[in-house]
């Protein structure tokens, strides 16, 4: 079974410009997460789509954050413009159902200079 | 809000001791509970995952242990190796599919 897969790996930007990475969790796998990792805290929650649809984007800074999941497959999430607190790993994850293991993707570091 | 704490934050032994990772959670209506390692640079790799019906679940040198009334479970790793530095880190499930994370523990298994 393939993995979630993540891209770019590795993203280097100026404060205020845009930046987009990608994911495609695993075939069949209903839900899929995006996290915010900074340095030395545990992952936090930015959006959780059911298929295409969004179930919880609460803690998303809609101001600068934007997430989509178009054929409840592929997700992208943009952040324009970005700030240098945005500095951090952005990991996707995805799973079967609520019962079922999360599995995660190996994550896209972003530097915000 | 479900807060998920993981105390200590490091955690340094010397290879072939038994050792104890512990997470505490706020909200004992959970779901579920999953443990991972992660690797310097890497993503999440799923160690186990307990049901909110379960009491322990068992890989390998890894046992996992949940008591919901108390808010607390451990991972007890038997036999460390130097190849089991990682971080640990452990996430409480709700039945919506949200997962809450502790910051983790960075454990070092000096051989």
């Amino acid at each position: 079974e393939a993995g979630v897969a993540q891209s770019p790996r590795y993203k280097i930007i100026e404060k205020r410009q845009s930046v987009a990475f990608w994911c495609n969790p695993i075939s069949g796998h209903a839900t899929l997460y995006w996290y915010q990792q900074i340095l030395g805290q545990g992952p936090k929650l930015l959006i959780q789509f059911q298929n295409n649809g969004v179930v919880d984007d609460s803690q998303l800074p809609k101001d600068r954050f934007s997430a989509e999941r178009l054929k409840g497959v592929d997700s992208t999430l943009k952040i324009q413009p970005a700030k240098l607190e945005d500095s951090a790993v952005y990991l996707c994850a995805s799973r079967l159902g609520g019962a079922n293991v999360l599995t995660f993707g190996a994550g896209s570091r972003l530097t915000v200079l | 809000k479900q807060e998920v704490t993981q105390i200590p934050a490091a955690l340094s032994v010397p290879e072939g001791e038994n050792l104890v990772l512990n997470c505490s959670f706020t909200d004992s209506a959970i779901y579920n509970l999953q443990w991972f390692r992660q690797d310097p640079g890497k993503g999440l790799t799923s160690l186990l995952l307990i049901q909110s019906s379960q009491r322990e679940q068992t890989s390998g040198r890894l046992n996992a242990s949940l008591d919901k009334s108390s808010g607390r479970s451990t991972l007890y790793i038997a036999a460390s190796q130097p190849g089991d530095s990682a971080t640990y880190l452990c996430a409480v499930g709700t039945n919506a599919g949200k997962s809450t994370f502790g910051d983790g523990t960075t454990l070092t298994v000096k051989p």
